[in-house]
């Protein structure tokens, strides 16, 4: 099984910053890595897929990089609605098809 | 729009049985994989089954496997989650998602989500 580690825990951030957080495959997972956002109460939103396509409606300051087991969601300028948790999930090993532990963007 | 509706959730007794449902609406149902993902309180997200778009392949997570049915009819737009012996440790919420669609068919990452149906296992 695939294990994927997401740091920092919780990265603690003003609005206007860019924010950098990491996910790290136990074993490649090719660019099969996607990433979700979650606010309390709501279900996952789909924000990046194989490692760097945004999603459907997604706006431009999130974007995706990396491959094999080293991977980068950017948030570029935070807005107040990008205080949330974030997944990254990979295909590239199945099954299962793992998510990491989360990281908490928090203000 | 695309939409996703679960519902069966509720309180059960461990080794006791529970059948989820997912009602798709928005899309053509019979061309995407559908998957069951939970969530416990106040934890991360746990990835439990998947069956493909035609029904003829599934897969489970080791947890659950030997507990849990994946089903879809077509026909109907609905997705079943057949849980069987469950234990404590299966209080979740449990989504139904959606493959996001890649080139002419899905894969499995997952673009769109129900609202979540609560399950609690609980003597």
């Amino acid at each position: 099984e695939i294990v994927l580690t997401q740091s920092p825990a919780t990265l603690s951030l003003s609005p206007g910053e860019r924010a950098t957080l990491s996910c790290r495959a136990s074993q490649s997972v090719s660019n099969y890595l996607a990433w979700y956002q979650q606010k309390p109460g709501q279900a996952p939103r789909l924000l990046i897929y194989d490692a760097s396509n945004r999603a459907t409606g997604i706006p431009a300051r999130f974007s995706g990089s990396g491959s094999g087991t080293d991977f980068t969601l950017t948030i570029s300028s935070l807005e107040p609605e990008d205080f949330a948790v974030y997944y990254c999930q990979q295909r590239g090993n199945w099954p299962p098809f793992t998510f990491g532990g989360g990281t908490e963007v928090e203000i | 729009q695309v939409q996703l509706v679960e519902s069966g959730g509720g309180v059960v007794q461990p080794g006791r049985s529970l059948r989820l449902s997912c009602v798709a609406s928005g899309f053509t149902f019979s061309r995407y994989g559908m998957h069951w993902v939970r969530q416990a309180p106040g934890k991360g997200l746990e990835w439990v089954a998947v069956i493909w778009s035609d029904g003829n392949n599934k897969y489970y997570e080791d947890s659950v496997k030997g507990r849990f049915t994946i089903s879809r009819d077509n026909s109907k737009n609905t997705l079943y989650l057949q849980m069987n012996s469950l234990r404590v440790e299966d209080t979740a919420v449990y989504y139904c998602a959606r493959e996001v669609a890649v080139g002419a068919g899905s894969a499995a990452h997952f673009d769109c989500w129900g609202q979540g149906t609560l399950v609690i296992v609980s003597s």
